[in-house]
């Protein structure tokens, strides 16, 4: 069965550091990773997804994630945080299984300190 | 840009009472699926709908849900008598099987259900 797991439920960082959310994803085949953000009382955004190729990909607002196999991960980066990035963000993992669904990890909170 | 809207962005309902959220995928879309996610926790998988019919579903959608393409360009679901538990905000989203594989599922706003 498939499973995300996020470590944090929060993480605060400065604006201008690193940002780095960890997920780490369990899948019988090779799967489909995501990375959604969504804002206070808003839907969700896709932020980038990973499903063959490249193990780096690059999303929207200057987001990366990298796809590491023998590590079952796919952390999150941004070079540089910015106060709008304030946000909960959610990892997912997909698969085919006579349908598609999506498994979504609990969630980080990210906070973003002036 | 093509997106799925979802009515009404807001029901209160009584408990027992029966609910209908409406969803509009994007229209070249052939996937449908819903979601919840109660205040405070992570988004969970309810169903997933193809070809006019139920594709997956897990152990939460139980016989009082129900999800129905009426026509050509809407997609519903239904709680048949909603309990307390049922409060959450409900997401209906949608995909394209000829992505390229990926099932890249784009989102709607929600609809909070709020059973009293």
């Amino acid at each position: 069965a498939q499973s995300v797991t996020q470590l944090g439920s929060h993480v605060s960082v400065s604006e201008g550091a690193l940002v780095l959310l960890r997920c780490n994803y369990s899948s019988s085949v090779p799967p489909y990773l995501f990375w959604y953000v969504q804002y206070p009382n808003q839907g969700l955004q896709l932020l980038l997804k990973y499903t063959t190729g490249a193990t780096l990909v690059k999303g929207i607002n200057g987001f990366e994630a990298e796809f590491k196999k023998s590590e079952t991960s796919f952390h999150l980066t941004k070079p540089s945080a910015h106060m709008s990035d304030a946000a909960e963000y959610f990892c997912a993992v997909s698969q085919y299984t006579g349908g598609f669904k999506t498994i979504f990890g609990a969630g980080t909170r990210l906070f973003v300190k002036a | 840009e093509p997106e799925v809207t979802q009515t009404p962005s807001h029901q209160v309902t009584q408990m027992g009472q029966e609910v209908i959220l409406r969803c509009v995928p994007i229209s070249n879309h052939l996937y449908f699926y819903w979601y919840r996610q109660i205040l405070g926790q992570k988004v969970e998988f309810l169903v997933s709908f193809y070809n006019n019919e139920i594709s997956e579903k897990s152990e939460i959608f139980d016989d009082q849900f129900s999800v129905e393409r009426p026509d050509g360009s809407n997609f519903t679901l239904k709680i048949r008598s909603t309990k307390l538990e049922d409060s959450a905000m409900y997401f209906c989203a949608s995909s394209d099987w000829g992505s390229g594989g990926g099932n890249e599922q784009f989102f709607g706003p929600g609809t909070r259900l709020t059973v009293l």
